[in-house]
């Protein structure tokens, strides 16, 4: 069954480094997603991607985030600039297949621990 | 501002019990998702919901969604440990933008033998 993957799937970083963290959405999939869920709390939606570009985006996701879709598979969510308070697990997610169930699809995340 | 809300928070059951949880949400919306997550884990879809009056049914759990009262309802029926998890209602935020869902804040189930 298809899945979306993620990699790493535990990153511990110093604060002010840099951190990508990357996802492989599902092949036939037009719009991805990156969430984030700190520990014990409700996920929050970061930032939709969509045709190459941002189609949305939260009022969490400021200057020090961005995306990218490098190639016809993976989508990278870059952190400039840890904060200790971006520590977090990062959900990438994927819809928009044929045919559409309106379905959502998430990776198994990857945890961030800045220090 | 689109607001989510589950209750309750935190649910102990024991096996064999019904028990129904709420998911109220704040403004209009067609698309209403289910999903359970284990500790440390992932987010596992459970339902969709894509009209008024949806009902689906899935083992021991079957969830439902009213448009006009903004609910919809998880119901667990016969409860088993093995349903021990975290639930979570979703909601399409912004207008319905697909997939930018705002996520209630999860109601921690624990079926006790």
């Amino acid at each position: 069954e298809p899945e979306v993957t993620q990699t790493p799937s535990h990153q511990v970083t110093q604060m002010g480094q840099e951190v990508i963290l990357r996802c492989v959405p599902i092949s036939n999939h037009l719009y991805f997603y990156w969430y984030r869920q700190i520990l014990g709390q409700k996920v929050e939606f970061l930032v939709s991607f969509y045709n190459n570009e941002i189609s949305e985006k939260s009022e969490i996701f400021d200057d020090q985030f961005s995306v990218e879709r490098p190639d016809g598979s993976n989508f990278t969510l870059k952190i400039r600039s840890t904060k200790l308070e971006d520590s977090a697990m990062y959900f990438c997610a994927s819809t928009g297949g044929y045919p559409d169930t309106g379905e959502l699809f998430f990776g198994e995340g990857s945890r961030l621990t800045v220090l | 501002e689109l607001k989510v809300e589950q209750n309750p928070l935190f649910l102990s059951m024991q096996e064999g019990k019904n028990y129904t949880i709420y998911c109220n949400y704040s403004t209009t919306s067609d698309r209403l998702y289910w999903y359970r997550q284990d500790p440390g884990k992932s987010l596992e879809s459970l339902f969709v919901l894509l009209s008024n009056g949806a009902v689906k049914q899935e083992g021991r759990l079957m969830a439902s969604l009213d448009t006009k009262a903004r609910l919809s309802t998880l119901h667990i029926t016969a409860a088993v440990h093995d349903l021990s998890a975290t639930y979570f209602c979703a909601v399409e935020g912004n207008g319905g933008s697909q997939g930018n869902l705002i996520f209630g804040k999860g109601t921690k189930l624990s079926v006790k033998p």
